[in-house]
């Protein structure tokens, strides 16, 4: 089993729908979780941090849930913008704290 | 600003064959990274280096060796190419501050024959 795991999608959504992605994680003493974005062919570059408590940017919100190990991320009134991959990464604790493993990435496609 | 900058963007080996990827990172940052990136695989970590003189396997470090030779600069080296490594390949940085943030190259792609 992969340490992080994604559904690799992808999501076709509309135009202005609301879509929500997660993403388990398999070591229970992770500290750190990020959203990146990855857009064709291109780096990836941070989205968010999700934060215990949860957390708000502009139409992102990002979730983390301990008890069950997984993270989510909910895009309101989807974009055209928006369509890209969306990865999620998760640190380890102590030895592992700066080893950054990457989920598959989940494909969004935003349609007109 | 340049950020992370890695060399060359484009390579294409025959198998068997050495070659080094270069990457240096002028923000001042302690950890870098080694990724590679196959269809459907997501970012797979490769080697990392917490601090300046410091390596780690990642989750595939077979076939691949890294040197960090300063704080900016993280080399990785194939010392003899497989098809099974063709791939892009990412390297990126990250400060102990803040959010912890990567930051990214802009990849380099390599073909193995």
């Amino acid at each position: 089993r992969k340490e992080v795991e994604q559904d690799p999608g992808p999501f076709n959504v509309p135009e202005g729908a609301t879509v929500a992605f997660n993403c388990t994680y398999s070591n229970s003493a992770s500290q750190s979780f990020f959203w990146y974005r990855q857009d064709c062919r291109k780096e990836p570059k941070l989205l968010m941090s999700v934060y215990s408590s949860g957390n708000e940017d502009g139409r992102f919100t990002a979730q983390l849930n301990r008890a069950s190990q997984y993270i989510s991320l909910l895009i309101r009134d989807s974009k055209l913008s928006d369509s890209a991959t969306y990865l999620c990464v998760v640190n380890g604790k102590g030895s592992g704290t700066y080893k950054y493993i990457f989920g598959t990435g989940t494909r969004l496609k935003v349609l007109a | 600003n340049a950020g992370v900058t890695q060399t060359p963007k484009f390579q294409v080996l025959k198998t068997g064959q050495s070659m080094t990827l270069q990457c240096a990172q002028d923000m001042n940052h302690n950890s870098m990274y080694w990724y590679r990136q196959d269809p459907g695989m997501g970012l797979r970590l490769i080697y990392y280096s917490a601090s300046e003189g410091t390596t780690d396997k990642g989750e595939v470090p077979n076939g691949y060796n890294v040197s960090r030779l300063n704080k900016r600069e993280f080399s990785l080296r194939l010392e003899s190419a497989a098809p099974s490594q063709t791939s892009v390949y990412f390297c990126a940085s990250r400060n102990r501050e803040a959010n912890g943030e990567l930051f990214f190259g802009e990849g380099s792609r390599l073909t193995v024959l």
